[in-house]
């Protein structure tokens, strides 16, 4: 297995862009997490999923950020309008739930530089 | 809040000698523990867990110890080796939510 896939790997955009990040879990996989990384906080989650349905979207900043996953095989993080504050890492995990035992994989990451 | 904290940013030891990574949390309920290694330009990749019913657990080189009393977690690296060098994020699980420390950068030398 490939792992957890993430596009684009780098993101260089203006302030006021739209970012779309992109993610293929483990095939197998039921849970999606997208995390972000930066130095003043470390590594933060924004959202999971559990078969495709948002579970918690606590973590996600603001209204400008929004994720999807249509099927089991592919999730969207969207940032729309993007701030240079937005600038980070941002990961994608993918687990098998099976009780709290549960490890996470992480992708390679997407790093994202709002100017 | 950051619920999880590792309070020293970095870590520095002599090859073959014993790392010691520590980690402090707040929420009682975490049931579930991991320590998760990460070098640069890659995701983070697991190491060792602990569930919150045991007080050690042990990996070959690698072995977390949990004192729920203290609210407090350690990684153990014995014996240190240069490819160990990376950074360390200590986590705690409740209920599938997953919060991370701001991570230690551990640097073994030769």
């Amino acid at each position: 297995d490939a792992g957890v896939i993430q596009s684009p790997r780098h993101e260089v955009t203006e302030m006021g862009q739209e970012v779309t990040l992109r993610c293929k879990p483990i095939s197998g996989h039921n849970s999606l997490f997208w995390y972000r990384q930066t130095m003043m906080r470390g590594l933060e989650l924004l959202i999971y999923f559990n078969n495709n349905v948002p579970i918690d979207d606590s973590g996600m900043p603001e209204d400008r950020f929004s994720a999807k996953m249509p099927n089991a095989s592919f999730s969207t993080l969207k940032i729309q309008p993007s701030e240079p504050r937005d600038s980070a890492v941002y990961f994608c995990a993918s687990s098998l739930m099976q009780g709290i035992q549960e490890t996470q994989y992480f992708g390679p990451g997407t790093r994202l530089l709002v100017l | 809040d950051q619920q999880v904290k590792q309070n020293s940013p970095s870590l520095s030891v002599q090859e073959g000698r014993i790392s010691i990574l520590n980690c402090d949390y707040t929420n009682s309920m975490f049931d579930y523990f991991l320590w998760y290694k990460k070098y640069p330009a890659e995701g983070p990749t697991f190491l060792i867990s602990i569930s919150s019913i045991k007080d050690k657990n042990e990996d070959g080189r690698f072995t977390v110890f949990l004192n729920k009393s203290a609210k407090h977690l350690s990684l153990h690296i014995v014996p240190s080796q240069p490819g160990d060098s990376a950074v360390y994020f200590c986590a705690a699980n409740e209920n599938n939510d997953m919060r991370f420390g701001a991570g230690t950068r551990l640097t073994v030398k030769p």
